[in-house]
């Protein structure tokens, strides 16, 4: 058990431009998550896979951000066209829900910085 | 909607208490408790069902009052280990297994 790991660790990039992040997940969990944070606040929920099937988007995602799961393993999350206020720090999470009381397992997050 | 925390912050000198209340206006299935430190990814802490229960490990534990949908995240004795932002997550009676909503979170500050 690697646990979650996310590529990259930083990211700065112009406004206007496009940015992808990977996570991978632990490997037998099929639930993965994409959450957004900014400075003081908790995670934003941006969106949910189980295994490959996007179950949930955020009605507040722009539809700038898409999120792919193409094999149930690991997950990419694009922005396109990025403004300063995508900003924040990208965390991705994942969980086995075939049982109970399953924690979320988070990644040390990409952090976003738009110029 | 996103749980509501409070207090926003709490000051602590080292082996003091506190207590984190988390509450929502929906129904809930569970109440997940995450401590993150600055730069670091969320820790789960507990989670807690409906039904009411407690829980615990250490000095530090929690409830769930599902009449009141509110849970409270108990810290005794506290150490300067227990400092970061609390978070409380929670799943509703009709997303179980789907997305945690986050509080916006309690900043501890344990000092010596």
């Amino acid at each position: 058990d690697t646990g979650v790991s996310q590529d990259p660790r930083h990211k700065i990039t112009k406004r206007g431009q496009n940015v992808t992040f990977r996570c991978d997940p632990i490997s037998e969990h099929n639930r993965l998550y994409w959450y957004r944070q900014t400075l003081g606040q908790g995670p934003e929920f941006l969106t949910y896979f189980q295994n490959e099937a996007q179950l949930e988007k955020s009605r507040l995602l722009s539809d700038r951000f898409s999120a792919e799961r193409p094999k149930g393993s690991f997950s990419t999350l694009e922005i396109q066209r990025t403004e300063q206020g995508d900003s924040a720090m990208y965390l991705c999470a994942s969980r086995d829900d075939r049982g109970r009381n399953e924690k979320l397992f988070f990644g040390s997050g990409t952090q976003l910085s738009v110029l | 909607q996103q749980p509501v925390q409070s207090p926003q912050a709490v000051i602590l000198r080292e082996g003091e208490d506190a207590v984190i209340n988390c509450s929502s206006s929906k129904a809930l299935y569970s109440v997940h408790w995450y401590r993150q430190k600055h730069g670091e990814a969320p820790i789960f802490l507990m989670i807690l069902l409906k039904g009411g229960e407690q829980k615990g490990h250490d000095k530090i534990s929690a409830s769930f009052n599902e009449k009141k949908q509110q849970s409270s995240l108990y810290l005794t004795a506290s150490q300067l280990s227990y400092s970061g932002t609390y978070f409380c997550g929670t799943e509703t009676i009709y997303n179980q297994g789907g997305k945690l909503i986050f509080g916006q979170g309690t900043e501890l500050s344990v000092k010596p």
